[in-house]
């Protein structure tokens, strides 16, 4: 079974401050993929990135990035010079190729201004 | 691009009624989901579908939940006697086996039972 941990529920910054966002997926398979989902206020699910778990190399997007590191089971997402439109639940989920997303419970990120 | 359509977008239902929640995937993806996200809470999967059948069904997916492809297009799924628990943010999704970009969402069917 896979497990993906969100540990922080909520979190305020202020806008242009640098965020990060955690989660942690546990899993006994060796190949599998992780994801990163923004849901913001109106309620869709907007994909925002997906790797492979043997491909450890950081991604930058604009002013996304993404932080894999297979050793901790960590793969984390940083926003860089946060603005208020970035205002969303954000989701990690994992899953096993062609196979069920399991999601985390999310972190809801406020940028106020 | 393509994108995976849900509809309608919001559907209020008396308890007890049937419901039908439809979804239109990606005409090349291969797998089809339904998922239910409870308001506040954290999006959770409800059943895998590849090749018209079910390949994966989660513990939620009970005997009052129904999944069915009637056609090369249309993906849907019944709620027979819907209860106040049933309400929430149901999402359909699609993916390619070998899939690259994730899997696609629709944007979702709030359902509401009263």
């Amino acid at each position: 079974a896979q497990k993906v941990t969100q540990a922080q529920t909520e979190i305020s910054v202020v806008e242009k401050e640098d965020v990060t966002l955690d989660c942690v997926y546990e899993t006994r398979d060796t190949t599998y993929y992780l994801f990163w989902y923004k849901q913001p206020p109106s309620g869709e699910l907007v994909f925002l990135i997906r790797r492979n778990s043997f491909d450890e190399q950081n991604e930058i997007s604009g002013r996304y990035s993404w932080n894999f590191q297979k050793s901790t089971s960590s793969f984390n997402f940083t926003i860089t010079a946060s603005q208020v439109v970035d205002s969303a639940v954000y989701f990690c989920a994992g899953a096993r190729g062609g196979n069920k997303l399991t999601f985390g419970t999310g972190t809801q990120l406020k940028v106020e201004l | 691009e393509p994108e995976v359509t849900q509809t309608p977008s919001h559907q209020v239902t008396q308890m007890g009624q049937e419901v039908i929640l439809r979804c239109v995937p990606i005409s090349n993806h291969l797998y089809f989901y339904w998922y239910r996200q409870i308001l506040g809470q954290k999006v959770e999967f409800l059943v895998s579908f590849y090749n018209n059948e079910i390949s994966e069904k989660s513990e939620i997916f009970d005997d009052q939940f129904s999944v069915e492809r009637p056609d090369g297009s249309n993906f849907t799924l019944k709620i027979r006697s819907t209860k106040l628990e049933d309400s929430a943010m149901y999402f359909c999704a699609s993916s390619e086996v070998e899939d690259r970009d994730g899997y696609t969402f629709g944007s979702g069917t709030r359902l509401t039972v009263v």
